[in-house]
């Protein structure tokens, strides 16, 4: 079945380290992706990873796979205010529809 | 570069009325996507354009629904009538290729149906 989950919201305190945390239930994905998305504003890729990938590190994101769980995390070093959006992990099928599958969002808040 | 441009960015129409987005994707970006995103919700898929062919529009719903993209560049959404459960952001994205990773939306056409 297609379904990726996310808790709603995250808040934390500026200069601290944010999880955001998504499960898929869709094992034939091979691509996961987290988007930003501020107000007024459509989605901004931010990073991908391939399925068999244990992990990915651009700047001060870290994205976590456990495929045995279907679990993927986005940790957000040094969290700022301008960190504060929502965000949504998606799938997506690399064969048939090629269709990406997003989550309901999370939305952070960064506390100054 | 341009991104996405979408227009309008916010309608207000009264059920049973029809409405029309339009959307410009990027320059050169062969797949073009329409999005519709609830409230709290993350986007869902209408249909996807590989140039001018619709290939997935298994989630439009064609009764009321139509696109076009014309020429393999511009597209148009259109609804007609329109109902209040229609009210959501129509969302649009570009992406260079079917396989690229790269997907980049415009900032969506907020519609109210009252």
């Amino acid at each position: 079945g297609e379904d990726v989950e996310q808790s709603l919201f995250l808040s934390v305190r500026e200069g601290d380290s944010s999880v955001i945390n998504c499960t898929y239930t869709d094992s034939s994905s091979t691509y996961l992706y987290w988007y930003k998305q501020e107000p007024g504003a459509g989605l901004q890729l931010l990073t991908y990873i391939f399925s068999n990938m244990d992990m990915k590190q651009d700047q001060r994101l870290t994205v976590l796979l456990n495929k045995k769980d279907k679990h993927l995390s986005l940790r957000i070093a040094d969290t700022q205010t301008g960190d504060s959006a929502i965000y949504f992990c998606a799938e997506r099928f690399t064969s048939g529809t090629y269709k990406y599958i997003f989550g309901t969002g999370t939305r952070l808040k960064v506390l100054a | 570069e341009a991104g996405v441009v979408q227009s309008p960015r916010y309608k207000i129409i009264e059920k049973k009325q029809p409405v029309a987005f339009w959307c410009n994707p990027i320059s050169g970006h062969n797949t073009l996507y329409w999005y519709r995103q609830n409230l709290g919700q993350g986007p869902e898929l209408l249909i996807r354009y590989e140039n001018e062919e619709a290939v997935d529009d298994s989630q439009l719903p064609k009764d009321r629904f139509s696109a076009e993209r014309l020429k393999g560049v511009d597209s148009t959404l259109k609804i007609q009538p329109a109902e209040l459960g229609d009210s959501a952001v129509y969302l649009c994205a570009s992406s260079p290729a079917r396989l690229s990773n790269e997907q980049y939306f415009g900032p969506g056409t907020r519609l109210t149906v009252t």
